[in-house]
């Protein structure tokens, strides 16, 4: 059975550039949210996907957006990257009739520069 | 929208003491506690929750009990070994939209199991 997987595991960019990280939930899972972790703090809700549609949006701007296939996988993008973007970013997996339960991925740690 | 606060931030314990980590919650709605255990490096891991029609749950060394009234929930481990230490995160649900709930974290505890 397999878990939630992430890619990639490390990524440098430079401020002001794009960068789209990538989620593939656990097997059965249909519902996937995002969290930001920077270093010390705890996870912090960005946003969340069902049926290829955002369902739940925390308090991030909209340089961050997102996306899910019809496969239940999912994408993070974030555009014109500041200092401040960099921390490590996971993702969970969840049912939609038991959202409850969540199964976090290893992360993306990203630095920006 | 839900506020959850979580002492001590850094706890040291014996090894085979007990460990007692504390979090409350703002949001009355909130029906759903669950903890997570994060090593260094390493994805955080669900290890016990609890929902809010129950008031204590456990499971072999490790326990978490809610208050509803009092919005306060709290892990306890007993007999601590040097694998527990990790951090520990307590978390708690934003009803929003129904059926979308998102978890919404604390600050985190950093506990130390001294050998």
């Amino acid at each position: 059975d397999a878990g939630v997987t992430q890619s990639p595991t490390h990524l440098i960019k430079t401020r002001g550039q794009q960068v789209t990280l990538r989620c593939s939930p656990k097997s059965g899972h249909d519902t996937v949210s995002w969290y930001q972790q920077a270093l010390g703090q705890g996870p912090q809700f960005i946003f969340q996907y069902y049926e290829e549609e955002e369902r739940q949006r925390g308090n991030f701007p909209d340089r961050f957006s997102g996306h899910q296939f019809p496969n239940y996988s999912s994408e993070l993008n974030v555009n014109a990257l500041l200092l401040g973007d960099s921390a490590l970013y996971l993702c969970a997996s969840s049912l939609q009739r038991d959202l409850y339960e969540q199964y976090f991925g290893p992360g993306t740690r990203l630095t920006v520069t | 929208g839900e506020n959850v606060e979580q002492h001590p931030s850094t706890l040291s314990v014996q090894e085979g003491d007990s460990a007692v980590i504390k979090c409350t919650y703002s949001d009355s709605a909130s029906n759903y506690f669950p903890w997570y255990k994060q090593e260094l490096g390493k994805r955080p891991q669900l290890i016990i929750d609890i929902r809010s029609n129950v008031g204590e749950k456990k499971d072999q060394r490790i326990a978490v009990t809610l208050n509803k009234t009092a919005k306060h929930f709290s892990l306890h481990i007993t007999e601590t070994q040097p694998e527990d230490s990790a951090v520990y995160f307590c978390a708690a649900t934003d009803s929003g939209n129904f059926g979308n709930e998102k978890l919404t974290f604390g600050t985190g505890t950093r506990l130390t199991i001294i050998p």
